[in-house]
């Protein structure tokens, strides 16, 4: 079983620009959530996709967007780029049924620099 | 709104010695409670939860933690703790009513010490 990976591993960015990163999910899962770490900090909720759909949104601006794809991997699109983006961003999938819960896994991430 | 609070930002402790790593939590709905382990540049690792049953829950490799609801405190206890335990640890709880976000504290680096 593959269990959630993520790519780039690592990426530099200039302010301004826009970037898009991807991650694929555990087989059989269908959802999809996305949070940002920053250094010294615990992981902020982004937003979550479940069957192609945006479910949940935490506390970010529209620049921050997603995908979700018929195979159940994702992307995060970053547009504008601000140096308070530089983080490490995990993607965690899930199998989802109903409102239960349901545990989400993390891939590795990826690292994001913004100069 | 949910919000989590680890007030030991590090934990320095010599190997084979006990550690407490402390988190509290702050809620208007039930939760369910979770700690993560993070190594150097990995992702995030479940290591227990608390859904509901016993209010003491176990890991495979000796950690424990007890949820204690008068005091909002769900604290990861080790009784002899060794080298590859040296990582972040971070608290969280997500919601029994809508749990698709978890909502993490600001972690606790656990730094042991031969």
């Amino acid at each position: 079983e593959t269990g959630v990976t993520q790519s780039p591993t690592h990426l530099i960015k200039t302010r301004g620009q826009q970037v898009t990163l991807r991650c694929s999910s555990q087989s059989g899962h269908n959802t999809v959530s996305w949070y940002q770490q920053a250094l010294g900090q615990g992981p902020q909720f982004i937003f979550q996709y479940y069957r192609e759909e945006e479910n949940g949104r935490g506390n970010f601006p529209p620049r921050f967007s997603g995908l979700q794809f018929p195979n159940y991997s994702s992307e995060l699109n970053v547009n504008a780029l601000e140096l308070d983006d530089s983080a490490l961003y995990l993607c965690a999938s899930s199998s989802r049924q109903g409102t239960q819960y349901y545990e989400q896994y993390f891939g590795p991430g990826t690292r994001l620099t913004v100069t | 709104a949910q919000s989590v609070t680890q007030l030991d930002s590090q934990v320095p402790v010599f190997e084979e010695a006990p550690v407490e790593l402390r988190c509290n939590y702050s809620s208007s709905v039930s939760v369910y409670l979770f700690w993560y382990v993070q190594y150097p540049n990995q992702g995030l690792q479940l290591l227990l939860k608390y859904l509901s049953g016993s209010t003491l829950v176990e890991s495979i490799n000796g950690f424990e933690a007890e949820f204690n609801k008068s005091q909002t405190s769900f604290h990861l206890r080790k009784p002899s703790v060794h080298i590859s335990d040296t990582a972040e640890y971070f608290c969280a709880v997500i919601r029994m009513d809508s749990s698709y976000k978890l909502i993490f504290g600001s972690g606790t680096r656990l730094l042991v010490r031969p």
